[in-house]
């Protein structure tokens, strides 16, 4: 059974205080590792997709990277606006569903 | 449309009601997908729709979920004789195709069940 655990479950930054989120996954055939932010209130938004390890993608401060069996969010030098919870899920091989980890909490600080 | 529209945006009912929640996917998105999302916990698959048929229907609860999709497009998420256990956030999204890209999500209908 694919499985997805996120850590920690929430994070306290300071503005400019860089820090990962990690992802560790279990799957039978990776076909995807999707990065979503969710904030209060709304769907969860598309950050990446990484297909293979070894993979990197960026957009403004984050930064994604996967390995056999996890991945990484990256925040450099977060703003408060960054606050959000960030959901990793994964992609089975003969499947179409996503399999969703409970999320990561991230509070910045000004 | 421009994004996933869900309705309606919350919804409070009685335990034993049944309810309806519709999604509105993306124009030309053929891949829908409801997932349900309670308060601390992950997002819990419901069911997947190609087109209107639902290969994937691996998720719902129990014979008091279901769902249709007609025309390609708008789909309708059917809970009978709702329970308390009911209660949660239900969201939609849609995809270009089977590939699963980036799926877009809806802001979720938040039912509550009294």
């Amino acid at each position: 059974e694919d499985q997805v655990t996120q850590s920690p479950e929430a994070l306290r930054l300071q503005e400019g205080e860089s820090s990962s989120l990690n992802c560790s996954y279990t799957v039978s055939g990776l076909r995807g590792l999707f990065w979503y932010r969710q904030d209060p209130g709304k769907g969860p938004e598309f950050l990446f997709t990484l297909y293979s390890a070894g993979e990197e993608k960026e957009k403004e401060r984050l930064k994604a990277t996967l390995t056999k069996k996890e991945s990484f969010l990256h925040i450099t030098a977060p703003k408060p606006e960054d606050s959000a919870t960030y959901l990793c899920a994964v992609r089975d091989t003969g499947f179409q569903k996503l399999v969703f980890g409970t999320g990561t909490r991230l509070l910045v600080s000004p | 449309g421009a994004g996933v529209s869900q309705s309606p945006s919350n919804k409070v009912t009685e335990k034993g009601k049944d309810v309806e929640l519709r999604c509105d996917p993306i124009s030309g998105h053929t891949a829908l997908y409801w997932y349900r999302q309670s308060l601390g916990q992950g997002l819990e698959f419901l069911i997947y729709f190609q087109g209107n048929s639902a290969p994937d229907k691996s998720g719902l609860p129990s014979d008091r979920f279901s769902a249709e999709r007609t025309g390609g497009s708008v789909s309708t998420l059917t809970i009978q004789r709702t329970q308390q256990e009911d209660s949660a956030v239900y969201l939609c999204a849609s995809s270009p195709a089977q590939g699963g890209y980036g799926y877009t999500f809806g802001s979720g209908t938040r039912l509550t069940v009294v």
